[in-house]
């Protein structure tokens, strides 16, 4: 069975500093793929990236970075000089390429509030 | 204005009387998908459609129904709501192509209160 982990339940950091939101996943198949989401203050919920197993390049899109290994099941995201306005919940989801059915697993979030 | 949206937003009811959650996605998307979030849990799947008259279970959906007439709308019905639904429910979308998962948009949830 799929599963995700994101054992950071809340991180506090202060304006400027680089933070690290880890994902572990868990999955007995070899195609799948792995998203991050933002829920903000506000609640709704915000794509910020899709990645496939069989693509292990890291990405960068501006202040936001995301680190894939499969040797480690892990799907972490970086925040680079974070600002306040990045404070909100980051979910990680983990959905397995079954079939077409397209069943998405969260982990359980983590809070991340940025002080000024 | 690409979009998903649900109403109502906010509903506070009594345990028992039946409601109607409606989700509407204006972007031809073949899948759509109903989750709770609940503090702690992360969100889990309550029901999902592939297309129309196409429903599956998801992970938790005792107490919940669904169906799927046309592409743009997936209501979620709860017949007989009890406390524990209380939650923050989101309707999702999303493209379907063979083994290609696509990325999920969200409507901007409900959050249901059950007394």
């Amino acid at each position: 069975a799929q599963k995700v982990t994101q054992a950071q339940t809340e991180i506090s950091v202060v304006e400027k500093e680089d933070v690290t939101l880890d994902c572990v996943y868990e999955t007995r198949d070899t195609t799948y793929y792995l998203f991050w989401y933002k829920q903000p203050p506000s609640g709704e919920l915000v794509f910020l990236i899709r990645r496939n197993s069989f693509d292990e390049q890291n990405e960068i899109s501006g202040r936001y970075s995301w680190n894939f290994q499969k040797s480690t099941s892990s799907f972490n995201f970086t925040i680079t000089a974070s600002q306040v306005v990045d404070s909100a919940v980051y979910f990680c989801a983990l959905s397995e390429a079954f079939q077409g059915a397209q069943k998405l697993v969260f982990g359980q979030g983590t809070r991340l509030t940025i002080n000024p | 204005e690409a979009q998903v949206t649900q109403n109502p937003r906010y509903l506070i009811t009594v345990t028992g009387k039946k409601l109607t959650v409606t989700c509407s996605q204006n972007m031809n998307h073949e899948y759509m998908s109903w989750y709770r979030q609940d503090p702690g849990l992360g969100l889990r799947q309550i029901y999902y459609s592939m297309n129309v008259e196409v429903t599956d279970k998801g992970d938790v959906p005792e107490g919940y129904k669904v169906s799927r007439k046309e592409k743009r709308n997936f209501p979620l019905i709860l017949e007989s709501p009890s406390p524990n639904q209380t939650s923050l429910y989101f309707c999702a979308s999303s493209f379907v192509g063979g083994t290609v998962t696509y990325e999920q948009y969200f409507g901007p949830g409900t959050r249901l209160t059950v007394t």
